[in-house]
């Protein structure tokens, strides 16, 4: 099973900074088939991207994604009000089960 | 639009069962694999099962192995998912989510709104 390890735990910013999020896995992953998932309380995650960089249908672009192998990294350019949330990585490859990282909540300094 | 509806979540004693259903549209139900995803109170998500379009494959966490069945209608663009000998620890809302295509069968692209599972005495 890959284990998926999501650093920090909490990032306390303000609105208009950068958010770098870290995403690690325990042993590479097969054609970038890495995962970003936003979930705002109460409600069901939201895909962000795939692929490790392909942005999904609907999704802003001060969202993008980047890595490869075991490590992954989502960015958020500027971040907006509506961008406080909790964001999951998580790695689709080709054997299950499908892991997710224990996710970063970026908080509202 | 996709649209994805579960229903069935309730309050259930350890060792019972309960029948999930997530009823599909805005999308080629017949065509497209499924999955359940799981997630505890307050805690972090979990995938629980897959399914392809047509049955053939069949993957299943092994925290579930045994205890949960997944299945599908696909005239009735249903998925479904029988889970019998219910632990404490299957509290969680269970959402229902639609694959991706090819080998991408495990990658979530669109959820539902989840239904609660309570298991406690």
């Amino acid at each position: 099973e890959i284990v998926l390890t999501q650093s920090p735990g909490t990032l306390s910013l303000s609105p208009g900074e950068r958010a770098t999020l870290s995403c690690r896995a325990s042993q590479s992953i097969t054609s970038r088939y890495l995962a970003w998932f936003q979930q705002k309380p109460g409600q069901a995650p939201r895909l962000l991207i795939y692929g490790a960089s392909s942005r999904a249908t609907g999704i802003p672009d001060r969202f993008s994604g980047s890595g490869s192998g075991t490590d992954f990294t989502l960015t958020i350019s500027r971040l907006e009000p509506e961008d406080f949330a909790v964001y999951y990585c998580q790695q689709y490859g080709s054997s299950p089960p499908w892991t997710f990282g224990q996710g970063t909540k970026v908080e509202n300094k | 639009e996709v649209q994805l509806v579960e229903s069935g979540g309730d309050l259930v004693q350890p060792g019972g069962s309960l029948r999930l259903s997530c009823a599909a549209s805005g999308f080629t139900f017949s065509t497209t694999s499924m999955n359940w995803v799981r997630q505890a109170p307050g805690k972090g998500l979990e995938w629980v099962s897959f399914i392809t379009s047509s049955t053939n494959t069949i993957y299943y966490a092994d925290s579930v192995k045994g205890r949960f069945t997944i299945s599908r209608d696909n005239a009735k663009n249903s998925l479904y998912l029988q889970m019998n000998s219910l632990r404490d620890e299957d509290t969680a809302v269970y959402y229902c989510a639609r694959g991706g295509i090819y080998d991408s069968g495990g990658l979530p692209l669109d959820w539902g709104q989840g239904t609660l599972v309570t298991v406690s005495s």
